[in-house]
C-alpha cells in the first residue's frame, strides 16, 4: 500500500499570503494519479486538483498543483478567507487508492 | 444536478451488521463506477471500497477485507455497502462518491453528505 505523508500538519497564515502544502509518497506515483481535496467542517471533501496539476471544474486559478515521482505540492497563490480548511492529497495509482492524513490551513 | 444521498447509518452494537445505501440522481448511474469513503470523527479520509459500473470489478480496503460487501442496482440507481462484525473503530461518517472519469478508478467529483455509523454498546 502506498502511504502518503502530508506536511506540515498545520499551516498558520494570513489572508493574501501564499500557502505551500506538501504530499510525499512512500513509492513512486504516476503524475496522472495524484489529486487534492479541500474539506471544511461538516462538509464533504471537494475535488480541487486531479492528475497532479489539472484543476477540477469551477476551481479558481489561485489553486495549482505540481510534482512528480514521490513529491507533490499544492499551492494556493493568495489565500482567500474561504480557503481556510483541511486539505488532503490522494493517490489512485492502482486498485484502491489512499489519502494523506491532511494539512490544516488556519488563520494566523 | 448530481445528487448522492446516503442512508442506513445509526447506532449498532459491536459485532453487529449494517447495510448502507446511496441513492443517486442527476447522471447516468449505470455508466459510472462508484465508491465508499469513510471518515472517523476528527480523523482523515479512508477509501473503503470501489465497484465498477457493471459490478465486474470490486476492491476493498485491506483493513476491512472480509467484512465488507459492496453492491449496486443500476435499475434503481442505488449503491450499497454491507458491513459485518462491526467494531468501535468502524465508527465514522460513510460517504458515497462518484469518480470524475466514469468507469475508472479516479478521484471523486461528487460526494454525498454522508451517513454516520456509531458502533457502541
Amino acid at each position: 500500500e502506498i502511504v502518503l505523508t502530508q506536511s506540515p500538519g498545520t499551516l498558520s497564515l494570513s489572508p493574501g499570503e501564499r500557502a505551500t502544502l506538501s504530499c510525499r509518497a512512500s513509492q513512486r506515483i504516476g503524475v496522472s494519479y495524484l489529486a487534492w481535496y479541500q474539506q471544511k467542517p461538516g462538509q464533504a471533501p471537494r475535488l480541487l486538483i486531479y492528475g497532479t496539476s489539472n484543476r477540477a471544474t469551477g476551481i479558481p486559478d489561485r489553486f495549482s498543483g505540481s510534482g512528480s515521482g514521490t513529491d507533490f505540492t499544492l499551492t494556493i497563490s493568495r489565500l482567500e478567507p474561504e480557503d481556510f480548511a483541511v486539505y488532503y492529497c490522494q493517490q489512485y495509482d492502482g486498485s484502491l487508492g489512499t489519502f494523506g492524513q491532511g494539512t490544516k490551513v488556519e488563520i494566523k | 444536478e448530481v445528487q448522492l444521498v446516503e442512508s442506513g447509518g445509526g447506532l449498532v452494537p459491536p459485532g453487529g451488521s449494517l447495510r448502507l445505501s446511496c441513492a443517486a440522481s442527476g447522471f447516468t448511474f449505470s455508466t459510472y463506477a462508484m465508491n465508499w469513503v469513510r471518515q472517523a470523527p476528527g480523523k482523515g479520509l479512508e477509501w473503503v471500497s470501489y465497484i465498477s459500473s457493471t459490478s465486474t470489478t470490486i476492491y476493498y480496503a485491506d483493513s476491512l477485507k472480509g467484512r465488507l460487501t459492496i453492491s449496486r442496482d443500476n435499475a434503481k440507481n442505488s449503491l450499497f455497502l454491507q458491513i459485518h462484525s462491526l467494531r468501535a473503530d468502524d465508527t465514522a461518517v460513510y460517504y458515497c462518491a462518484r469518480p470524475y472519469f466514469g468507469d475508472y478508478v479516479s478521484p471523486f467529483d461528487y460526494w454525498g453528505l454522508g451517513t454516520l455509523v456509531t458502533v457502541s454498546s
